[in-house]
């Protein structure tokens, strides 16, 4: 069965940088894109980014361009988000979602989403 | 950026009732129109895509209908385990964008 797997909670200063893993199973890593999502407590979903897997192509919201840079090891079948210069805005649940299809072309559609990483930005 | 707007925000509802949840879209978004279901400290979980075809497992008392800017997400008959918060979510063009969310609760 798919499982995306992440690592956990973290506490960080303002100004420091985060860094989120996502370890896949169950699937062909490499035939989906790895999508980012965070969710402010009490606010809406947010899309942050997605890789491709598969050729490590990334898209980033521009919100965030800049600032989050999302990353592959095909070896661990494990994604990674960082997310730099932290400020308290950015405390938030993080989650890496695979997307529905096999790549091309992507669907934007999350079929199956990880347990979720709290950020806490607290000086 | 395309803008996603639910309503109502919250609403009370029995079991057994019929429960409607609107989304609309700042611009066209075709069919490109996915709603999830939330659980308290959980992840959000794919009810439909493609603004009706329902996800492999989801119950059949779950429907979404809509095209354009107007959506709907249909509950035929309230079951215990679906008080959650329900959310849609544009694919047509990134920035992918969300409603703001649907808090379905026990009258």
């Amino acid at each position: 069965q798919v499982q995306l797997v992440q690592s956990g909670a973290e506490v960080k200063k303002p100004g420091a940088s985060v860094n989120v893993s996502c370890r896949a199973s169950g699937y062909t890593f490499t035939s989906h894109v790895m999508h980012w999502v965070r969710q402010v407590p009490g606010q809406r979903l947010e899309w942050m980014g997605w890789i491709n897997a598969g050729n490590g192509d990334t898209k980033y919201s521009q919100k965030f361009q800049g600032r989050v840079t999302v990353t592959r090891d095909t070896s661990a079948s494990t994604a990674y988000m960082e997310l730099s210069s932290l400020r308290s805005e950015d405390t938030a649940v993080y989650y890496c979602a695979r997307d529905s299809t096999e790549v091309v072309p992507v669907a934007d559609t999350f079929d199956y989403w990880g347990q979720g990483t709290l950020v806490t930005v607290s000086s | 950026d395309i803008q996603m707007t639910q309503s109502p925000s919250s609403l009370s509802a029995s079991i057994g009732d019929r429960v409607t949840i609107t989304c609309w879209a700042s611009q066209s978004i075709a069919s490109y129109l996915n709603w999830y279901q939330q659980k308290p400290g959980k992840a959000p979980n794919l009810l439909i895509f493609g603004a009706s075809t329902l996800q492999s497992a989801v119950p059949s008392r779950f429907s979404g209908s809509g095209s354009g800017t107007d959506f709907t997400l249909t509950i035929s008959s309230l079951q215990p385990e679906d008080f959650a918060t329900y959310y849609c979510q544009q694919s047509y063009t990134t920035p992918l964008t969300f409603g703001g969310g649907t808090k379905v609760e026990i009258k």
